[in-house]
Protein backbone atom coordinates (compact mmCIF):
# COMPACT_ATOMS: atom_id res chain seq x y z
CA UNK A 1 0.00 0.00 0.00
CA UNK A 2 1.35 3.32 -1.10
CA UNK A 3 2.53 5.72 1.94
CA UNK A 4 4.08 8.90 2.62
CA UNK A 5 7.35 8.78 3.67
CA UNK A 6 9.45 11.31 5.79
CA UNK A 7 13.08 12.06 6.41
CA UNK A 8 14.91 12.07 8.20
CA UNK A 9 12.75 10.28 11.71
CA UNK A 10 14.72 12.56 13.96
CA UNK A 11 16.78 16.21 13.17
CA UNK A 12 18.83 17.74 15.72
CA UNK A 13 20.04 21.28 15.45
CA UNK A 14 21.20 24.15 17.13
CA UNK A 15 18.94 27.26 17.51
CA UNK A 16 20.42 29.38 14.54
CA UNK A 17 20.97 27.13 12.05
CA UNK A 18 18.77 25.85 9.13
CA UNK A 19 17.12 22.74 8.86
CA UNK A 20 15.43 20.96 5.45
CA UNK A 21 12.82 18.16 5.90
CA UNK A 22 11.78 16.16 3.47
CA UNK A 23 8.87 14.30 2.70
CA UNK A 24 7.37 11.79 -0.43
CA UNK A 25 3.91 12.51 -0.70
CA UNK A 26 1.83 9.61 -2.15
CA UNK A 27 2.80 9.36 -6.02
CA UNK A 28 -0.97 10.30 -7.44
CA UNK A 29 -1.86 12.20 -5.26
CA UNK A 30 -1.74 15.81 -6.36
CA UNK A 31 -2.30 18.25 -2.67
CA UNK A 32 0.45 18.27 -0.03
CA UNK A 33 0.69 19.63 3.47
CA UNK A 34 2.36 20.34 6.71
CA UNK A 35 1.98 20.24 9.98
CA UNK A 36 3.29 20.33 13.54
CA UNK A 37 2.50 18.93 16.80
CA UNK A 38 4.68 20.40 19.66
CA UNK A 39 4.72 17.91 22.67
CA UNK A 40 1.43 17.21 24.50
CA UNK A 41 -0.08 19.98 22.09
CA UNK A 42 -2.67 20.23 19.20
CA UNK A 43 -1.57 19.17 15.35
CA UNK A 44 -1.62 22.73 14.13
CA UNK A 45 -1.51 23.27 10.35
CA UNK A 46 1.44 25.30 8.74
CA UNK A 47 0.67 24.86 5.16
CA UNK A 48 -1.50 23.76 2.11
CA UNK A 49 0.30 23.37 -1.49
CA UNK A 50 -0.94 22.51 -4.72
CA UNK A 51 -0.08 23.23 -8.57
CA UNK A 52 3.77 24.24 -7.83
CA UNK A 53 1.85 26.91 -5.03
CA UNK A 54 1.21 27.84 -1.69
CA UNK A 55 -2.64 27.69 -1.82
CA UNK A 56 -3.37 27.76 2.00
CA UNK A 57 -0.92 29.05 5.00
CA UNK A 58 -1.42 29.52 8.84
CA UNK A 59 -0.09 32.45 11.18
CA UNK A 60 2.53 29.78 12.12
CA UNK A 61 3.85 29.81 8.55
CA UNK A 62 5.54 33.03 8.28
CA UNK A 63 9.38 34.14 6.59
CA UNK A 64 10.82 31.93 8.61
CA UNK A 65 9.11 28.79 6.87
CA UNK A 66 9.35 27.88 3.06
CA UNK A 67 8.36 25.25 1.18
CA UNK A 68 9.35 23.33 -2.00
CA UNK A 69 8.18 21.02 -4.76
CA UNK A 70 12.08 20.72 -6.19
CA UNK A 71 10.81 17.78 -8.19
CA UNK A 72 8.05 15.29 -9.36
CA UNK A 73 8.55 13.13 -5.80
CA UNK A 74 9.72 15.31 -3.03
CA UNK A 75 8.17 18.24 -0.95
CA UNK A 76 10.22 20.01 1.46
CA UNK A 77 10.18 22.06 4.67
CA UNK A 78 12.79 24.22 5.35
CA UNK A 79 12.87 26.15 8.45
CA UNK A 80 15.58 29.08 8.44
CA UNK A 81 16.96 30.18 11.68
CA UNK A 82 15.58 27.82 14.10
CA UNK A 83 14.47 28.60 17.74
CA UNK A 84 13.98 26.37 20.71
CA UNK A 85 10.53 26.73 19.84
CA UNK A 86 10.86 25.10 16.73
CA UNK A 87 11.48 21.72 18.63
CA UNK A 88 8.22 19.46 17.29
CA UNK A 89 7.12 17.00 15.47
CA UNK A 90 6.57 18.02 11.97
CA UNK A 91 4.27 15.86 9.65
CA UNK A 92 3.45 15.66 6.16
CA UNK A 93 0.30 14.58 4.35
CA UNK A 94 -0.45 14.20 1.39
CA UNK A 95 -4.13 13.78 -0.46
CA UNK A 96 -5.72 13.10 -4.38
CA UNK A 97 -8.53 16.39 -3.75
CA UNK A 98 -9.47 18.57 -1.05
CA UNK A 99 -13.09 18.42 0.87
CA UNK A 100 -13.63 15.14 1.79
CA UNK A 101 -10.61 13.34 0.52
CA UNK A 102 -8.85 12.03 2.88
CA UNK A 103 -5.37 13.46 4.28
CA UNK A 104 -2.70 10.97 4.19
CA UNK A 105 -0.24 11.77 7.00
CA UNK A 106 3.72 10.15 7.13
CA UNK A 107 5.44 8.93 10.44
CA UNK A 108 7.16 12.47 10.82
CA UNK A 109 10.05 14.25 11.81
CA UNK A 110 11.27 14.71 15.63
CA UNK A 111 12.99 18.06 15.11
CA UNK A 112 15.14 19.17 18.33
CA UNK A 113 16.10 22.63 18.37
CA UNK A 114 19.16 23.05 21.22
CA UNK B 1 -13.57 30.78 17.41
CA UNK B 2 -13.31 27.75 15.87
CA UNK B 3 -12.76 24.84 18.65
CA UNK B 4 -12.55 21.19 18.78
CA UNK B 5 -13.21 19.66 22.36
CA UNK B 6 -12.51 16.14 23.04
CA UNK B 7 -13.21 14.26 26.48
CA UNK B 8 -12.11 12.71 28.31
CA UNK B 9 -8.98 13.44 28.62
CA UNK B 10 -7.29 9.70 28.67
CA UNK B 11 -9.24 6.69 29.61
CA UNK B 12 -8.12 3.28 31.15
CA UNK B 13 -9.97 -0.30 29.53
CA UNK B 14 -9.46 -3.43 30.14
CA UNK B 15 -9.34 -5.26 26.99
CA UNK B 16 -12.50 -6.72 25.32
CA UNK B 17 -14.75 -3.89 27.02
CA UNK B 18 -16.40 -1.28 24.89
CA UNK B 19 -15.49 2.70 25.52
CA UNK B 20 -17.43 5.63 23.70
CA UNK B 21 -15.23 9.31 23.11
CA UNK B 22 -16.88 12.07 23.10
CA UNK B 23 -16.12 15.38 20.00
CA UNK B 24 -17.71 18.65 20.42
CA UNK B 25 -16.99 21.62 18.14
CA UNK B 26 -17.56 25.26 17.30
CA UNK B 27 -16.74 25.34 13.55
CA UNK B 28 -18.28 27.55 11.07
CA UNK B 29 -19.08 26.76 8.28
CA UNK B 30 -19.07 22.89 8.69
CA UNK B 31 -17.42 20.92 5.87
CA UNK B 32 -16.77 17.92 7.66
CA UNK B 33 -15.48 15.90 11.08
CA UNK B 34 -12.96 13.39 10.82
CA UNK B 35 -11.00 10.70 13.77
CA UNK B 36 -7.81 10.18 13.37
CA UNK B 37 -6.12 6.94 15.18
CA UNK B 38 -2.60 8.20 16.74
CA UNK B 39 -0.02 6.07 17.64
CA UNK B 40 2.93 7.41 20.01
CA UNK B 41 5.09 8.91 17.83
CA UNK B 42 3.28 8.52 14.82
CA UNK B 43 1.17 10.55 12.17
CA UNK B 44 -2.23 10.04 12.72
CA UNK B 45 -4.10 7.68 10.07
CA UNK B 46 -7.87 8.28 9.27
CA UNK B 47 -10.52 6.18 11.00
CA UNK B 48 -13.63 8.13 9.69
CA UNK B 49 -14.71 10.94 7.57
CA UNK B 50 -18.62 12.13 7.96
CA UNK B 51 -20.04 14.88 6.23
CA UNK B 52 -23.37 16.99 7.46
CA UNK B 53 -25.84 14.77 6.00
CA UNK B 54 -24.39 11.73 7.65
CA UNK B 55 -25.54 10.55 11.50
CA UNK B 56 -23.40 7.38 11.55
CA UNK B 57 -20.00 5.54 9.97
CA UNK B 58 -18.33 2.21 10.40
CA UNK B 59 -15.01 1.11 10.35
CA UNK B 60 -14.52 -2.30 11.13
CA UNK B 61 -14.74 -2.38 15.06
CA UNK B 62 -15.09 1.73 14.90
CA UNK B 63 -18.36 3.48 14.75
CA UNK B 64 -18.29 7.40 14.56
CA UNK B 65 -21.59 9.25 15.18
CA UNK B 66 -22.35 12.75 14.35
CA UNK B 67 -25.16 15.22 15.26
CA UNK B 68 -24.72 18.37 13.43
CA UNK B 69 -27.23 19.96 15.37
CA UNK B 70 -26.36 19.82 18.62
CA UNK B 71 -22.49 19.84 17.19
CA UNK B 72 -21.52 16.62 18.46
CA UNK B 73 -19.43 13.65 17.74
CA UNK B 74 -18.81 10.34 19.31
CA UNK B 75 -16.78 7.41 18.22
CA UNK B 76 -17.49 4.15 19.67
CA UNK B 77 -14.79 1.23 19.87
CA UNK B 78 -15.92 -2.54 20.14
CA UNK B 79 -14.34 -4.98 21.59
CA UNK B 80 -11.17 -3.47 22.76
CA UNK B 81 -8.15 -4.89 21.58
CA UNK B 82 -4.50 -3.68 23.34
CA UNK B 83 -3.21 -2.40 19.93
CA UNK B 84 -6.39 0.35 19.96
CA UNK B 85 -3.97 2.02 22.51
CA UNK B 86 -3.30 5.01 21.37
CA UNK B 87 -4.40 9.14 21.09
CA UNK B 88 -7.97 9.62 19.02
CA UNK B 89 -8.22 12.65 17.83
CA UNK B 90 -11.46 14.64 16.36
CA UNK B 91 -10.60 17.11 13.73
CA UNK B 92 -13.33 19.38 12.07
CA UNK B 93 -12.80 20.48 8.39
CA UNK B 94 -14.06 24.23 7.98
CA UNK B 95 -14.60 25.85 4.59
CA UNK B 96 -12.39 28.92 3.96
CA UNK B 97 -12.77 31.74 1.81
CA UNK B 98 -10.31 30.65 -0.44
CA UNK B 99 -11.99 28.74 -3.09
CA UNK B 100 -12.38 24.96 -2.22
CA UNK B 101 -9.72 24.94 0.68
CA UNK B 102 -10.23 23.52 3.57
CA UNK B 103 -8.96 24.03 7.48
CA UNK B 104 -8.49 21.37 9.60
CA UNK B 105 -9.24 22.36 13.08
CA UNK B 106 -7.73 19.55 15.72
CA UNK B 107 -8.87 18.04 18.70
CA UNK B 108 -5.87 18.10 21.96
CA UNK B 109 -7.67 13.94 21.45
CA UNK B 110 -8.29 11.55 23.82
CA UNK B 111 -5.76 9.51 25.10
CA UNK B 112 -6.80 5.46 25.39
CA UNK B 113 -4.90 2.80 26.86
CA UNK B 114 -5.75 -1.13 26.83
CA UNK B 115 -5.31 -3.15 29.61
CA UNK B 116 -4.74 -7.11 29.46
Amino acid sequence: EPEVTQTPSHQVTQMGQEVILRCVPISNHLYFYWYRQILGQKVEFLVSFYNNEISEKSEIFDDQFSVERPDGSNFTLKIRSTKLEDSAMYFCASSEGTQEYEQYFGPGTRLTVT
Amino acid sequence: KNQVEQSPQSLIILEGKNCTLQCNYTVSPFSNLRWYKQDTGRGPVSLTIMTFSENTKSNGRYTATLDADTKQSSLHITASQLSDSASYICVVSAKTNAGNNRKLIWGLGTSLAVNP
